[in-house]
């Protein structure tokens, strides 16, 4: 397994604000993935972001509105630009392990006013 | 349709019960199944991983999957007030996971 922590824990923003999630591993990774969930929700996968290549997003995500930057194997950010009240959701990373299994970081609760 | 089906729950069972929950799949190329647990406020947490038709075991939990009839459950035997939480299965095909909608269960004591 791997030990994931993400900050902010939580934050309230302002509309048409931005805010960018850190998640940090404690061993180097391959894959990472940001999930959203909004309230009472499963999970959504916003993309993958594998370190040395441009991350991929899934349908109804775009890259000017959740920009991601992987740096290096321990270490993503994912932007959450422009926000709207319906950003207001838990953001969530996650890494991947060769045996296809994912581990989740604690979250990231937004509120947008 | 969606791809993996789960009921929402809520699930209230009495402390010591044996619960079961469920998810069904639509697409038979999947191949891996895990049982995440959720509690409230935190993120998921993975309980059960499993890639074959049959039984897996962990402590009080097993996971089944019948890959032939595209079923998957988790059982918890002795259900206990601490076991209260949401338990999401979610399956693998190719280079994503898919999740289905999560049950709340809740054990009293």
């Amino acid at each position: 397994s791997a030990v994931i922590s993400q900050k902010p824990s939580r934050d309230i923003c302002q509309r048409g604000t931005s805010l960018t999630i850190q998640c940090q591993v404690d061993s180097q990774v391959t894959m990472m993935f940001w999930y959203r969930q909004q309230p009472g929700q499963s999970l959504t996968l916003i993309a993958t972001a594998n370190q040395g290549s441009e991350a991929t997003y899934e349908s109804g995500f775009v890259i000017d509105k959740f920009p991601i930057s992987r740096p290096n194997l321990t270490f993503s950010t994912l932007t959450v630009s422009n926000m709207s009240p319906e950003d207001s959701s838990i953001y969530l990373c996650s890494v991947g392990t060769g045996h296809n299994e994912q581990f989740f970081g604690p979250g990231t609760r937004l509120t947008v006013l | 349709q969606k791809e993996v089906e789960q009921d929402p729950g809520p699930l209230s069972v009495p402390e010591g019960a044996i619960v079961s929950l469920n998810c069904t799949y639509s697409n038979s190329a999947f191949q891996y199944f895990m049982w995440y647990r959720q509690y409230s406020r935190k993120g998921p947490e993975l309980l059960m991983y499993t890639y074959s038709s049959g039984n897996k075991e962990d402590g009080r939990f097993t996971a089944q999957v019948d890959k032939s009839s595209k079923y998957i459950s988790l059982f918890i035997r002795d259900s206990q007030p601490s076991d209260s939480a949401t338990y999401l299965c979610a399956i693998w095909a190719g280079n994503m996971l898919t999740f289905g909608g999560g049950t709340r269960l809740m054990v009293k004591p």
